[in-house]
């Protein structure tokens, strides 16, 4: 069982969005600002879409933005396209030097 | 651009050791702005932070794993190390390097992950 709760699939037709959440405690996505989501194609290496709850790194499409309420973490995926089917998972600090994941979504663009 | 790329045996038989190397190009570990991590993923599962290393020495692991789980940076040859002993077959999983900024605090570069069965 994952630390951070994800649902393991999503899914919306081309040009919906779709959100993702991203379930932790107070001692973790609650308590830091150091939630990050990732993007994974299957037999490549993760790529970091979101950091620090809301930004985004370079290059990344805006089509892409992440939000934080509370312990819930969530990221958006807005005018879906077909090369967005990927798992997702996500991250957080939980302190004293102490990482945690969640289990992945799997997405799929219908 | 930083790349990292995992390698070691693919089958290691169970109590024995897992020893994987993770080498990295296009940036120095001992630059002093990342922690080089290791993180797995158990197949149908979520994925699990194994632990980090400052090129100073400083190592850092997850607590259900510390007192099995070793990791060592070779500054030389730009690579650092994941040793996990007396492994089980709970101890399947894919395994990525990784690094997480030392203030940034995220993970910005990850290799493609190695698979490591741990059989008879």
């Amino acid at each position: 069982q994952s630390a951070l709760t994800q649902p393991p699939s999503a899914s919306g037709s081309p040009g919906q969005s779709v959100t993702i959440p991203c379930n932790g405690t107070s001692s973790d996505v609650g308590g830091y600002n150091h939630v990050s989501w990732f993007q994974h194609h299957p037999g490549k290496a993760p790529k970091l879409i979101i950091y620090e709850v809301t930004k985004r790194p370079s290059g990344v499409p805006d089509r892409f933005s992440g939000s934080k309420s509370d312990n819930t973490a969530s990221l958006t995926v807005s005018g879906l396209q077909t090369e967005d089917e990927a798992d997702y998972f996500c991250s957080s600090y939980a302190g004293d030097n102490n990482w945690v994941f969640g289990g992945g979504t799997e997405l799929t663009v219908l | 651009q930083v790349q990292l790329q995992e390698s070691g045996p693919g089958l290691v038989k169970p109590s024995q050791t897992l020893s994987l190397t993770c080498t990295v190009s296009g940036g120095s570990i001992n630059s002093g702005d990342y922690y080089w991590s290791w993180i797995r993923r158990h197949p149908g599962k979520g994925l699990e932070w194994i632990g980090y290393m400052f090129y100073t020495g400083s190592t850092y692991y997850n607590p259900s794993l510390k007192g099995r789980v070793a990791i060592s940076i070779d500054t030389a040859d730009n690579q650092f190390s994941l040793k996990l002993y007396s492994v089980t077959a709970a101890d399947t999983a894919v395994y990525y390097c990784a690094r997480v900024g030392f203030s940034d605090y995220h993970f910005d570069s990850w290799g493609q992950g190695t698979l490591v069965t741990v059989s008879s």
